[in-house]
């Protein structure tokens, strides 16, 4: 059975830096083909990609937040860690991790979400 | 990358069928075969219910079923059910170096 869950603060002060931490059961991040991505949702918004770490330590970053953006793994713990500096009050919104895949047989990636933690949310204020 | 285009709100009685839009561009939605669909109770994680536009994984009833037209793809629930109300999102593969994807903004599903 797999399962995500993520954990961090519930309010961040402008300026801080915000760590987030995905914490992931029924598979490995260091299986072929295994990916965990970040997904945010402010609200009354729609959902919006963040950033993606590869079973091969490749990483990815949404091109308008790549420079606030950091993503890693540690295998041996399952977990998968988020930071976005120079936090602001539009970056209020509830924080999802999410599993994805690319098929080593096929050798293509899939382009969906087929596990996902409950969120957490997370507010920007002084 | 702009959101796709979803309808804020649907309704229906249980056992009727509803559908739901989704509306991208010939670069998202229109272009790839890569469209999913979210279902999020609240409080609850976000469960996958289409993928590869018309693909239902394992476990997700045949009630649910995916579709699309060029820059428009729509999921339709037959035989509505209470358990059916929830938030439902469609996302599309943008074709982006990053290979990310961009989301719609969520329709809320009430069962009358």
């Amino acid at each position: 059975q797999v399962t995500l869950k993520e954990s961090g603060p519930a309010l961040v002060k402008p300026t801080q830096t915000l760590t987030l931490t995905c914490t992931f059961s029924g598979f490995s991040l260091s299986t072929s083909g295994m990916r965990v991505s970040w997904i945010r949702q402010p609200p009354g918004k729609a959902l919006e990609w963040l950033a993606r770490i590869d079973w091969d330590d490749d990483k990815f970053y949404s091109t308008s937040l790549k420079t606030r953006l950091t993503i890693s793994k540690d295998t041996s713990k399952n977990q998968v860690v988020l930071t976005m500096t120079n936090m602001d009050p539009v970056d209020t919104a509830t924080y999802y991790c999410a599993r994805t895949r690319y098929d080593i047989l096929t050798g293509y990636s899939v382009f969906y979400f087929d596990y996902w933690g409950q969120g957490t949310l997370v507010t920007v204020s002084s | 990358q702009s959101a796709l285009t979803q309808p804020a709100s649907v309704s229906g009685s249980p056992g009727q069928s509803i559908t739901i839009s989704c509306t991208g561009t010939s670069s998202d939605v229109g272009g790839y075969n890569y469209v999913s669909w979210y279902q999020r109770h609240p409080g609850k994680a976000p469960k996958l219910m289409i993928f590869d536009v018309i693909n239902r994984p394992s476990g997700v009833s045949n009630r649910f079923s995916g579709s699309k037209s060029g820059n428009t793809a729509s999921l339709t629930i037959s035989g509505l059910q209470a358990e059916d109300e929830a938030d439902y999102y469609c996302s599309s593969y943008t074709g982006s170096s990053t290979l990310d994807v961009v989301f719609g903004g969520g329709t809320k599903l009430t069962v009358l």
